[in-house]
């Protein structure tokens, strides 16, 4: 149980296009979602938490414009990188949480980004 | 500033070793902690939650808690080749009911057949 699955689990775009990460929890309702990214032999860097139907919380020095993000439905969180540029590439990961505020986040795979 | 420390390693030990695994944390109003286990290019994987003081157990894994001195441990017993990766301790934050998850750095370990 508590799968969470992402897609695509990677991607190689142009610099100034668009990119969107979907995130689905497959066998539970996620109240609550995260995203991060992390780069090389870092560890993870927390970017926003969503709540199905409300706005995401972004991270302070997280852009909200740039990293937009829906959490549509309870098993269903999307990541939309505007306007990539090369330095936008990384490994974005997404969590979700059945609930409660101790509750356990199951990550997803992974999407690596590649900005050209 | 709210912490999670780790050795980042690497912690080297022999097949069959018992690994222990380090992590103190700063903010006292923290209930619930997690180990994670991240190889390499791979997402981070849940292996142990632990919310009480003392031991839990889960197979050759032990979580131990140390509420007092704000400090959480992993033993991994009999250690294996495919247990070598990155250990990620998590804390969630004690406050603003966010359910955020603060990481440590992570502790590399490399056990060598």
């Amino acid at each position: 149980g508590a799968v969470v699955s992402q897609h695509p689990s990677w991607v190689i775009c142009k610099s100034g296009t668009s990119v969107k990460i979907e995130c689905r929890s497959l066998d539970f309702q996620a109240t609550t979602m995260f995203w991060y990214r992390q780069f090389p032999k870092q560890s993870l860097m927390l970017m926003a938490t969503s709540n199905e139907g409300s706005k995401a919380t972004y991270e302070q020095g997280v852009e909200k414009d740039k990293f937009l993000i829906n959490h549509a439905s309870l098993t269903l969180s999307t990541l939309t990188v505007t306007s990539a540029h090369p330095e936008d590439s990384s490994f974005y990961i997404c969590s979700a949480s059945m609930g409660g505020i101790t509750d356990t986040q199951y990550f997803g795979p992974g999407t690596r980004l590649t900005v050209l | 500033q709210k912490e999670v420390e780790q050795n980042s390693g690497p912690l080297s030990v022999p097949e069959g070793a018992i690994a222990s695994l380090n992590c103190t944390y700063s903010d006292r109003g923290s209930q619930s902690f997690f180990w994670y286990r991240q190889y390499s290019g791979k997402s981070p994987e849940l292996i142990m939650s632990i919310y009480s003081n003392g031991d839990k157990e889960d197979g050759r894994f032990t979580a131990q808690l140390n509420k007092a001195s704000q400090y959480v441990s992993l033993l991994i017993r009999d250690s294996q080749p495919s247990d070598s990766a990155t250990y990620l301790c998590a804390v969630i934050e004690g406050s603003g009911n966010t359910g955020k998850l603060i990481f440590g750095q992570g502790t590399t370990l490399q056990v060598k057949p």
